[in-house]
């Protein structure tokens, strides 16, 4: 099983719909987490952190944790054009080092 | 002002040559990375190090020796360059050990 499970899409949404997209991870004692942007031939870019079970808003995202089922996932709503990308899950693991282990990432495409 | 800067931005070179990435970070973070990215998409920790020590040495090749000079330097030695080694390796810091992480823009390196 790997450590953070994406999937790798591509996941095509019309201009101004809502993106879902969803992760798990498999270590239970992991305490962050994290989604990240990347542009193609770009470098992967922080949007949204969350700690708790819930929901976390900021703009246009919405993270959602549930570490009962190990899950996280991120909405876009008004989704655009230039939200097309790769959308990166990162998972703090509990181990010594905390490392930062990140998913294969799912491609968002939005169709104008 | 960049925050994570990698040099050089792209690297060409020939089998078995040895080359360097040079990593700096001017936001006072005490952790550093090194990540690959590889043709696939999928960013893997290579190594971290938290106020200069190494913590997290993954599965890496002997021929990939990273160092730390001070808390804001993390640099990437590979010696006797392989096809195989062909990816996009992104430098990254975090304030702490268990928080986000921001990335440089990366290094294409092409090993031909």
């Amino acid at each position: 099983q790997k450590e953070v499970e994406q999937n790798s899409g591509p996941l095509s949404v019309p201009e101004g719909a809502i993106a879902s997209l969803n992760c798990t991870y498999s270590d239970r004692g992991s305490q962050s987490f994290f989604w990240y942007r990347q542009y193609s031939g770009k470098s992967p870019e922080l949007i949204m952190s969350i700690y708790s079970n819930g929901d976390k808003e900021d703009g246009r995202f919405t993270a959602q944790l549930n570490k009962a089922s190990q899950y996280v996932s991120l909405l876009i709503r008004d989704s655009q054009p230039s939200d097309s990308a790769t959308y990166l899950c990162a998972v703090r693991g509990s181990g010594a080092t905390n490392k930062l282990i990140f998913g294969t990432g799912t491609l968002l495409a939005v169709q104008p | 002002d960049t925050a994570v800067s990698q040099t050089p931005k792209y690297l060409v070179t020939q089998m078995g040559n040895d080359k360097s990435i040079k990593c700096e970070q001017n936001l006072g973070h005490d952790t550093m990375y090194w990540y690959k990215q590889d043709s696939k998409k999928f960013l893997k920790i290579m190594f971290s190090y938290n106020n200069k020590e190494l913590i997290i040495n993954e599965t890496v090749p002997n021929r990939f020796s990273p160092k730390s000079p001070d808390k804001a330097h993390l640099n990437l030695h590979i010696n006797s360059l392989e096809l195989g080694d062909s990816a996009v390796y992104f430098c990254a810091s975090s304030p702490v050990l268990n928080t986000e992480a921001f990335f440089g823009q990366g290094t294409r390196l092409t090993v031909v």
